[in-house]
């Protein structure tokens, strides 16, 4: 149980072109998902916090009109790296919290892989 | 948010138990303590969870003194495979939507 899904599993796009990356809880309903981003070497970074049926909320310096984010079901989220370029490079995680509970386990997809040529 | 600190890095021989020490000294009451395993180019794997004293299950077990002020994951007779970053998270329902801070985590090195 508590299995996180994410694709695609890598993408290669060129520079200017909006690239969408799907998470989703196979096995249990999410009423909040996050999404994070990971450089070589480096930690997980939080971006936003993904809520079923409202605006997400982001972290402090990440741009919310470059990374969109809508979490229209209580099973998918989607980040969609708009105008992509070599800087956003990067290994885009997303988790999810599943609703109620209250022990605040975050279960983590296995990551999409960006590179913007 | 609780902020954690880990030591870096930490090498250890096949066999051997690794303790692996987490301090996180503002710890609010309704956080929970959570340990999590990262291969390169994957995401973060649940180990094990706790709130007090101590925890064990399959893969490792966790200590939690009365003050909570720490946490220790204890890895049982590691191997090869357990090479990997540890991270110690904690956070809560009831705290900020419950946000996860990642640190540093610990990069664990098993030697043969």
């Amino acid at each position: 149980g508590a299995v996180v899904s994410q694709h695609p599993s890598r993408v290669i796009c060129k520079s200017g072109t909006s690239v969408k990356i799907e998470c989703r809880s196979l096995d249990f309903q999410a009423t909040t998902m996050f999404w994070y981003r990971q450089f070589p070497k480096q930690s997980l970074m939080l971006m936003a916090t993904s809520n079923e049926g409202s605006k997400a909320t982001y972290e402090q310096g990440v741009e919310k009109d470059k990374f969109l984010i809508n979490h229209a079901s209580l099973t998918l989220s989607t980040l969609t790296v708009t105008s992509a370029h070599p800087e956003d490079s990067s290994f885009y995680i997303c988790s999810a919290r599943s609703s109620g509970d209250s022990t605040d386990t975050q279960y983590f997809g296995p990551g999409t892989r960006l590179t913007v040529l | 948010l609780a902020k954690t600190t880990q030591p870096i890095s930490m090498d250890s021989y096949e066999g051997q138990e690794v303790n692996i020490t987490c301090s996180h000294n503002n710890i609010a009451t309704n956080d929970y303590i959570t340990w999590y395993q990262q291969f390169p180019s994957q995401g973060p794997r649940f180990i094990i969870q706790g709130y007090k004293t101590k925890v064990t299950n399959e893969v490792a077990s966790l200590f939690i003194p009365a003050d909570r002020k720490s946490s220790t994951l204890s890895l049982p007779r590691v191997s090869l495979s357990d090479t990997a970053v540890y991270y110690c998270l904690v956070g809560g329902v009831n705290n900020q939507g419950g946000k996860l801070i990642f640190g540093q985590g610990t990069e664990l090195s098993v030697k043969p």
